[in-house]
Protein backbone atom coordinates (compact mmCIF):
# COMPACT_ATOMS: atom_id res chain seq x y z
CA UNK A 1 0.00 0.00 0.00
CA UNK A 2 0.82 3.10 0.07
CA UNK A 3 2.35 3.83 -3.34
CA UNK A 4 2.34 7.32 -5.14
CA UNK A 5 2.86 7.04 -9.39
CA UNK A 6 4.69 9.89 -11.63
CA UNK A 7 4.49 9.98 -15.25
CA UNK A 8 6.23 9.99 -17.49
CA UNK A 9 9.72 9.30 -16.11
CA UNK A 10 11.62 10.76 -18.20
CA UNK A 11 11.44 13.11 -20.87
CA UNK A 12 13.35 15.35 -23.37
CA UNK A 13 11.71 18.44 -24.80
CA UNK A 14 13.36 21.50 -26.35
CA UNK A 15 14.00 24.81 -25.44
CA UNK A 16 10.23 26.70 -25.21
CA UNK A 17 8.46 24.02 -25.15
CA UNK A 18 6.05 22.89 -21.56
CA UNK A 19 5.95 19.58 -19.73
CA UNK A 20 3.22 18.54 -17.67
CA UNK A 21 4.12 15.52 -15.09
CA UNK A 22 1.35 13.92 -13.24
CA UNK A 23 1.60 12.50 -9.51
CA UNK A 24 -0.85 9.89 -8.56
CA UNK A 25 -1.38 8.70 -5.28
CA UNK A 26 -2.38 4.79 -6.31
CA UNK A 27 -4.07 3.43 -3.05
CA UNK A 28 -4.84 5.91 -0.94
CA UNK A 29 -6.24 9.60 -0.87
CA UNK A 30 -4.22 12.75 -0.83
CA UNK A 31 -5.62 16.43 0.09
CA UNK A 32 -2.60 17.05 0.03
CA UNK A 33 0.76 16.70 -2.38
CA UNK A 34 3.96 17.95 -2.55
CA UNK A 35 6.29 18.84 -5.91
CA UNK A 36 10.27 18.91 -5.16
CA UNK A 37 13.33 19.40 -7.63
CA UNK A 38 16.38 18.03 -7.20
CA UNK A 39 19.70 18.89 -9.14
CA UNK A 40 22.49 16.25 -9.51
CA UNK A 41 24.41 15.59 -6.18
CA UNK A 42 21.89 17.90 -3.87
CA UNK A 43 19.48 17.43 -1.64
CA UNK A 44 14.97 17.66 -2.45
CA UNK A 45 14.17 21.26 -2.61
CA UNK A 46 10.86 21.72 -2.03
CA UNK A 47 9.05 23.85 -4.75
CA UNK A 48 5.54 24.03 -3.82
CA UNK A 49 2.35 22.25 -1.94
CA UNK A 50 -0.56 21.23 -3.65
CA UNK A 51 -3.77 21.37 -2.03
CA UNK A 52 -7.47 19.30 -3.84
CA UNK A 53 -10.03 22.48 -4.93
CA UNK A 54 -7.33 25.32 -4.21
CA UNK A 55 -4.40 27.00 -5.55
CA UNK A 56 -1.44 25.71 -4.41
CA UNK A 57 1.66 27.35 -1.91
CA UNK A 58 4.82 27.79 -3.68
CA UNK A 59 8.09 28.35 -1.80
CA UNK A 60 9.53 31.35 -1.62
CA UNK A 61 11.72 31.77 -5.10
CA UNK A 62 9.35 29.53 -7.38
CA UNK A 63 8.04 30.92 -10.05
CA UNK A 64 4.52 29.92 -10.00
CA UNK A 65 3.50 31.43 -13.02
CA UNK A 66 6.82 28.72 -14.30
CA UNK A 67 6.12 26.14 -12.80
CA UNK A 68 1.83 25.62 -12.68
CA UNK A 69 0.28 23.37 -10.66
CA UNK A 70 -2.85 21.62 -10.69
CA UNK A 71 -4.24 19.40 -8.10
CA UNK A 72 -8.16 18.34 -9.64
CA UNK A 73 -9.03 15.36 -7.48
CA UNK A 74 -7.84 13.87 -3.98
CA UNK A 75 -5.67 11.56 -6.27
CA UNK A 76 -4.27 13.57 -8.98
CA UNK A 77 -1.99 16.55 -9.32
CA UNK A 78 -0.24 17.41 -12.23
CA UNK A 79 3.22 20.02 -12.61
CA UNK A 80 3.15 21.74 -15.89
CA UNK A 81 6.77 23.58 -16.44
CA UNK A 82 6.03 25.84 -19.06
CA UNK A 83 8.15 27.39 -21.77
CA UNK A 84 11.52 25.42 -20.39
CA UNK A 85 14.79 26.06 -21.10
CA UNK A 86 18.13 24.07 -20.16
CA UNK A 87 17.92 25.37 -16.74
CA UNK A 88 14.89 23.94 -15.51
CA UNK A 89 16.49 20.17 -16.29
CA UNK A 90 16.07 18.45 -13.17
CA UNK A 91 14.61 15.86 -11.36
CA UNK A 92 11.10 16.33 -10.43
CA UNK A 93 9.75 14.36 -7.21
CA UNK A 94 6.21 14.39 -5.91
CA UNK A 95 4.91 13.36 -2.78
CA UNK A 96 1.32 12.68 -1.34
CA UNK A 97 0.21 12.76 2.50
CA UNK A 98 -1.09 9.99 3.63
CA UNK A 99 -3.72 10.77 6.62
CA UNK A 100 -5.14 7.62 7.78
CA UNK A 101 -2.82 5.61 9.90
CA UNK A 102 -4.53 2.15 9.17
CA UNK A 103 -2.51 -1.44 8.90
CA UNK A 104 1.15 -2.45 9.12
CA UNK A 105 3.74 -0.39 7.74
CA UNK A 106 1.61 2.96 7.24
CA UNK A 107 1.47 6.17 8.74
CA UNK A 108 -0.50 8.45 9.71
CA UNK A 109 0.86 12.00 7.84
CA UNK A 110 3.66 10.38 6.57
CA UNK A 111 4.73 11.89 3.24
CA UNK A 112 5.18 8.78 0.51
CA UNK A 113 7.07 9.67 -2.78
CA UNK A 114 6.49 9.00 -6.29
CA UNK A 115 9.41 7.26 -8.39
CA UNK A 116 10.60 10.58 -9.87
CA UNK A 117 10.14 12.67 -13.38
CA UNK A 118 14.02 13.35 -15.37
CA UNK A 119 13.62 16.27 -17.60
CA UNK A 120 16.04 17.38 -20.14
CA UNK A 121 15.83 20.68 -21.82
CA UNK A 122 17.67 20.98 -25.15
CA UNK B 1 14.15 29.30 7.81
CA UNK B 2 14.53 25.58 9.66
CA UNK B 3 17.75 24.10 9.27
CA UNK B 4 18.42 20.42 8.58
CA UNK B 5 22.23 19.46 8.79
CA UNK B 6 23.42 15.69 8.09
CA UNK B 7 26.68 13.96 9.02
CA UNK B 8 29.13 12.51 7.93
CA UNK B 9 28.26 13.88 4.14
CA UNK B 10 29.82 10.59 2.85
CA UNK B 11 30.43 7.07 4.39
CA UNK B 12 32.26 4.22 2.80
CA UNK B 13 32.24 1.21 4.59
CA UNK B 14 32.80 -2.71 3.97
CA UNK B 15 30.06 -5.24 4.00
CA UNK B 16 28.85 -6.07 7.43
CA UNK B 17 30.29 -2.93 9.48
CA UNK B 18 27.65 -1.06 11.55
CA UNK B 19 27.42 2.92 11.12
CA UNK B 20 25.16 5.90 12.98
CA UNK B 21 24.20 8.87 10.66
CA UNK B 22 22.84 11.89 12.43
CA UNK B 23 20.65 14.12 11.93
CA UNK B 24 20.91 17.87 13.32
CA UNK B 25 17.50 20.29 13.07
CA UNK B 26 17.93 24.09 14.81
CA UNK B 27 14.07 24.12 15.38
CA UNK B 28 11.28 22.24 17.09
CA UNK B 29 9.18 19.85 14.45
CA UNK B 30 6.83 17.24 15.03
CA UNK B 31 7.29 14.86 12.46
CA UNK B 32 10.82 13.25 11.41
CA UNK B 33 11.26 10.99 8.51
CA UNK B 34 14.39 8.92 7.16
CA UNK B 35 14.90 8.03 3.69
CA UNK B 36 17.02 6.26 1.60
CA UNK B 37 17.41 7.47 -2.22
CA UNK B 38 18.26 4.48 -4.19
CA UNK B 39 20.38 5.26 -7.73
CA UNK B 40 17.76 5.39 -9.64
CA UNK B 41 16.06 8.42 -7.36
CA UNK B 42 13.67 6.69 -5.64
CA UNK B 43 12.98 7.67 -1.94
CA UNK B 44 11.91 4.46 0.05
CA UNK B 45 10.65 5.42 3.60
CA UNK B 46 12.79 3.93 6.84
CA UNK B 47 11.02 5.43 9.52
CA UNK B 48 8.74 8.11 10.70
CA UNK B 49 9.94 9.17 14.00
CA UNK B 50 9.54 12.17 15.13
CA UNK B 51 10.11 10.75 18.98
CA UNK B 52 11.85 7.54 20.53
CA UNK B 53 13.15 4.44 19.45
CA UNK B 54 12.31 2.55 16.39
CA UNK B 55 13.55 -0.84 14.85
CA UNK B 56 13.41 -2.65 11.43
CA UNK B 57 15.19 -5.56 10.84
CA UNK B 58 18.99 -4.09 10.45
CA UNK B 59 18.01 -0.75 10.79
CA UNK B 60 17.07 1.41 13.46
CA UNK B 61 16.55 5.30 14.34
CA UNK B 62 16.14 7.09 17.66
CA UNK B 63 15.16 11.09 18.20
CA UNK B 64 15.60 12.67 20.75
CA UNK B 65 13.57 15.70 20.35
CA UNK B 66 14.34 17.80 23.22
CA UNK B 67 17.64 18.25 21.81
CA UNK B 68 16.91 18.33 17.96
CA UNK B 69 18.47 15.35 16.64
CA UNK B 70 17.83 11.93 15.20
CA UNK B 71 20.12 9.08 14.42
CA UNK B 72 19.68 5.84 11.82
CA UNK B 73 21.82 3.13 12.79
CA UNK B 74 22.94 0.36 10.20
CA UNK B 75 24.05 -2.67 11.66
CA UNK B 76 25.87 -5.66 9.13
CA UNK B 77 25.83 -3.43 6.52
CA UNK B 78 25.36 -4.86 2.52
CA UNK B 79 25.99 -3.87 -0.51
CA UNK B 80 22.56 -2.99 -1.38
CA UNK B 81 22.06 -0.16 1.49
CA UNK B 82 24.67 1.73 -0.87
CA UNK B 83 22.77 5.11 -1.44
CA UNK B 84 22.07 8.42 0.35
CA UNK B 85 19.99 8.65 3.10
CA UNK B 86 18.04 11.44 3.91
CA UNK B 87 16.62 12.97 6.71
CA UNK B 88 13.85 15.15 6.71
CA UNK B 89 11.61 17.31 9.21
CA UNK B 90 8.09 19.22 9.10
CA UNK B 91 5.75 20.54 11.86
CA UNK B 92 7.91 23.21 12.94
CA UNK B 93 6.31 27.02 13.00
CA UNK B 94 2.81 25.98 12.55
CA UNK B 95 3.48 24.54 9.10
CA UNK B 96 2.23 21.36 9.68
CA UNK B 97 2.38 19.55 6.67
CA UNK B 98 5.78 20.55 4.70
CA UNK B 99 8.92 18.44 4.74
CA UNK B 100 12.34 20.03 4.54
CA UNK B 101 14.99 17.95 3.79
CA UNK B 102 18.42 17.23 4.88
CA UNK B 103 21.64 17.77 3.19
CA UNK B 104 22.27 13.99 2.99
CA UNK B 105 24.71 10.98 3.60
CA UNK B 106 26.36 9.61 0.74
CA UNK B 107 26.72 5.74 2.17
CA UNK B 108 29.45 3.26 -0.17
CA UNK B 109 29.31 -0.31 1.15
CA UNK B 110 31.99 -2.19 -0.52
CA UNK B 111 31.85 -5.98 -0.67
Amino acid sequence: GAVVSQHPSWVICKSGTSVKIECRSLDFQATTMFWYRQFPKQSLMLMATSNEGSKATYEQGVEKDKFLINHASLTLSTLTVTSAHPEDSSFYICSARDMKASGPGKWGGTQYFGPGTRLTVL
Amino acid sequence: GIQVEQSPPDLILQEGANSTLRCNFSDSVNNLQWFHQNPWGQLINLFYIPSGTKQNGRLSATTVATERYSLLYISSSQTTDSGVYFCAVGGYGGATNKLIFGTGTLLAVQP
